[in-house]
């Protein structure tokens, strides 16, 4: 296992509601990032936090944002929700934004109804 | 943008048989290309990566291949075993400011018969 925590581990929303998702990442690691897998699919880049800071964003909308607090933890939050949002959510740990390795986390599945 | 394309999307092999699958790349700026395996329900894991400064990697019955020129990489396992089912993503990291950045594969369904 990674050492990466998601919570929580399922949610059902229903469409124009609000959700916030949270990661705890792996010991020693100070970058997160944030990935969408809808079913069937590869995940894909939404952002990633770097102490505290967003250092870069994928194609995904401003209602889309995110937070990392000082001890690297971070939350996704999605507003207005949309049925598309339903997929698993994945964060990532990596030990710091110049380094290779990502270690995932379980996943949040997000249903929205 | 970027985008990476994965073949197949379903393989069947028999146990002990090998399994290869192929990814090929857009941005050839790409320096890192990750094979990660995911099981039903589960987390995707890493099971082994390669930087563009190399051609080859081989970590037991698995291996992955880079060809820069071709923009193409391969994971090849050997003696396929019934634990080796799942799906397999492959991955390459675009040279973007700032952010590390994963684009992935479409995945591959990989089914080892008894």
């Amino acid at each position: 296992e990674t050492g990466v925590t998601q919570s929580p581990t399922h949610l059902i929303k229903t469409r124009g509601q609000q959700v916030t998702l949270r990661c705890s990442s792996q010991s020693g690691h100070n970058t997160v990032s944030w990935y969408q897998q809808a079913l069937g699919q590869g995940p894909q880049f939404i952002f990633q936090y770097y102490r505290e800071e967003e250092n870069g964003r994928g194609n995904f909308p401003p209602r889309f944002s995110g937070l990392q607090f000082p001890n690297y933890s971070s939350e996704l939050n999605v507003n207005a929700l949309e049925l598309d949002d339903s997929a698993l959510y994945l964060c990532a740990s990596l030990r710091d934004f110049s380094t290779d390795t990502q270690y995932f986390g379980p996943g949040t599945r997000l249903t929205v109804l | 943008g970027e985008n990476v394309e994965q073949h197949p999307s379903t393989l069947s092999v028999q146990e002990g048989d090998s399994a290869v699958i192929k990814c090929t790349y857009s941005d050839s700026a790409s320096n890192y290309f990750p094979w990660y395996k995911q099981e039903l329900g589960k987390r995707p894991q890493l099971i082994i990566d390669i930087r563009s400064n190399v051609g080859e990697k081989k970590d037991q019955r698995i291996a992955v291949t880079l060809n820069k020129t071709a923009k193409h990489f391969s994971l090849h396992i050997t003696e396929t075993q019934p634990e080796d089912s799942a799906v397999y993503f492959c991955a390459a990291r675009p040279i973007i400011q700032g952010a590390q950045k994963l684009v992935f594969g479409q995945g591959t369904r990989l089914t080892i018969n008894p």
